[in-house]
C-alpha cells in the first residue's frame, strides 16, 4: 500500500518569505504527483502536476519538483502572500492505485502572517 | 469552461436514512471519483466510474455505492446512515482512468458537499 507523508503538518511564516512544502512517498511506481490548496470547508484545487518522466513545474510563484529515486516532491512558493495561508495537499498517482485512489498526504496547513 | 459541480452544497440527515450526492464532471470528462473527507482521516477514496462502470473501489462498506450516467454525471448513495458518515464528500473528474495510462491527466475537484448525520 501506498503511502504519502506531508512534512511539516502546519507552518507559519512572516509574509515575504519564500519557503518548501516537503511531500514524500513509498512507491517510486508513480505516474504523477499533484499538489492542491485547499481553504477550509472548500474544496480542492489544483496547483501543479508533475509526470512521472517530468523533474519540475512551474506555475506563477509556485515551483513543484519530483525525485522519483528518492520518493520525494517538494512545492517551493516564493514571495509568499497573506492569500497563499491555505491546507496544502499532495497527491500521487500509482498505475496500481485501485484501491486506494489518488493517494493523499495529511497536508501542511500554511499561514502566512501579514 | 465550468468545472465539477456538486450539489447539494449542505446536507443534514438523520441516523438510518439514505442520501443521495450528485457531481456534474468537467464536459468531456469520463472519470468521475469520490472521496470522503474526515479531519481524523483526511481524504479516502471511494470509488471510480469510467464510462458508466465501476472501474475501482475503495476500502468502504456496502452502504455506499454509486453510479455513472451516459452523460458522465455521477450519483453517490449512502444508505441507512450512521453518525461516522459526517463528512465532506468530494467528486473528481478526469479524462484519464485512475489505473489507465496518461499521466500527464489530473484531477479537477468539486467543491464537495458537507453532510452532516444528526
Amino acid at each position: 500500500k501506498q503511502e504519502v507523508t506531508q512534512i511539516p503538518a502546519a507552518l507559519s511564516v512572516p509574509e515575504g518569505e519564500n519557503l518548501v512544502l516537503n511531500c514524500s512517498f513509498t512507491d517510486s511506481a508513480i505516474y504523477n504527483l499533484q499538489w492542491f490548496r485547499q481553504d477550509p470547508g472548500k474544496g480542492l484545487t489544483s496547483l501543479l502536476l508533475i509526470q512521472s518522466s517530468q523533474r519540475e513545474q512551474t506555475s506563477g510563484r509556485l515551483n513543484a519538483s519530483l525525485d522519483k529515486s528518492s520518493g520525494r516532491s517538494t512545492l517551493y512558493i516564493a514571495a509568499s502572500q497573506p492569500g497563499d495561508s491555505a491546507t496544502y495537499l499532495c497527491a500521487g498517482r500509482y498505475s496500481g492505485g485501485g484501491a486506494d485512489g489518488l493517494t493523499f498526504g495529511k497536508g501542511t496547513h500554511l499561514i502566512i502572517q501579514p | 469552461k465550468a468545472g465539477v459541480t456538486q450539489t447539494p452544497r449542505y446536507l443534514i440527515k438523520t441516523r438510518g436514512q439514505q442520501v443521495t450526492l450528485s457531481c456534474s464532471p468537467i464536459s468531456g470528462h469520463r472519470s468521475v471519483s469520490w472521496y470522503q473527507q474526515t479531519p481524523g482521516q483526511g481524504l479516502q477514496f471511494l470509488f471510480e466510474y469510467f464510462s458508466e462502470t465501476q472501474r475501482n473501489k475503495g476500502n468502504f462498506p456496502g452502504r455506499f455505492s454509486g453510479r455513472q450516467f451516459s452523460n458522465s454525471r455521477s450519483e453517490m448513495n449512502v444508505s441507512t446512515l450512521e453518525l461516522g458518515d459526517s463528512a465532506l464528500y468530494l467528486c473528481a473528474s478526469s479524462l484519464a482512468l485512475l489505473t489507465g495510462p496518461g499521466s500527464e491527466y489530473g484531477y479537477t475537484f468539486g467543491s464537495g458537499t458537507r453532510l452532516t448525520v444528526v
